[in-house]
């Protein structure tokens, strides 16, 4: 069966440190691959997507950047973080082929202290 | 990008009552899906719609695609306070989200 795993769960960072969430996901191949930033008590907006390896669409220009260096792997970074960066991030894959459920992490809170 | 006005943001109320949340988009949708997000959760694949007028039912839940394939919503029926949460709509191939409505149940 599938599975996707996401980490940290948390993360506490001060202003201007680099950034590294990874996403991997198990049990498919060439998945699309989703990052989303959610604000509380907001919407999923949506960072980057990936229908391939080396692939990155990004939705929203910001501080932030995003790569696929294999198939299952999602990487989400930034080289230095600001307050506003601060929320609740989302990694979620589907199936490459067509427009089917998707499957998310269980997330990583960031605070930007 | 293809973009979806979801309505209302906050919904509370009584266990026991209806609750309905409306997405609607400007363009024509080739399908739209719905997740629940519970506090502190991630977002869980509910249903998909893809046919014009399609009508799904999940228990008390009731999922409706417009006609003209740029409006849908769900519907719960006698709402339990496990039914709290927020619920999104999803469309395109980017899975964009709307903006989701917040439903809490007052037991």
């Amino acid at each position: 069966s599938q599975t996707i795993h996401q980490w940290p769960a948390t993360l506490v960072q001060p202003v201007g440190s680099p950034l590294s969430l990874e996403c991997t996901v198990e049990g498919t191949s060439n998945p699309n691959l989703y990052w989303y930033r959610q604000a509380a008590g907001r919407g999923l907006q949506l960072l980057f997507y990936s229908v391939g390896i080396g692939q990155i669409s990004s939705e929203v220009p910001q501080n932030l950047s995003a790569s696929r260096p294999q198939d299952r792997q999602f990487i989400l970074s930034s080289k230095k973080l600001l307050l506003s960066d601060s929320g609740f991030y989302l990694c979620a894959w589907r199936p490459g082929r067509g427009n089917t459920e998707a499957f998310f992490g269980q997330g990583t809170r960031l605070t930007v202290v | 990008g293809q973009q979806v006005m979801q309505i209302p943001q906050y919904q509370h109320v009584q266990e026991g009552e209806d609750f309905t949340t409306y997405c609607n988009s400007s363009t024509t949708l080739s399908n739209i899906q719905w997740y629940k997000q519970r506090p502190g959760g991630h977002p869980v694949f509910l249903i998909q719609l893809v046919k014009s007028g399609e009508v799904k039912k999940q228990k008390r839940l009731t999922f409706q695609f417009g006609e003209a394939k740029k409006n849908s919503s769900l519907h719960i029926t006698a709402t339990q306070t496990t039914d709290v949460g927020t619920y999104f709509c999803a469309v395109n191939s980017r899975l964009t989200f709307g903006e989701g409505t917040q439903l809490t149940v007052n037991p």
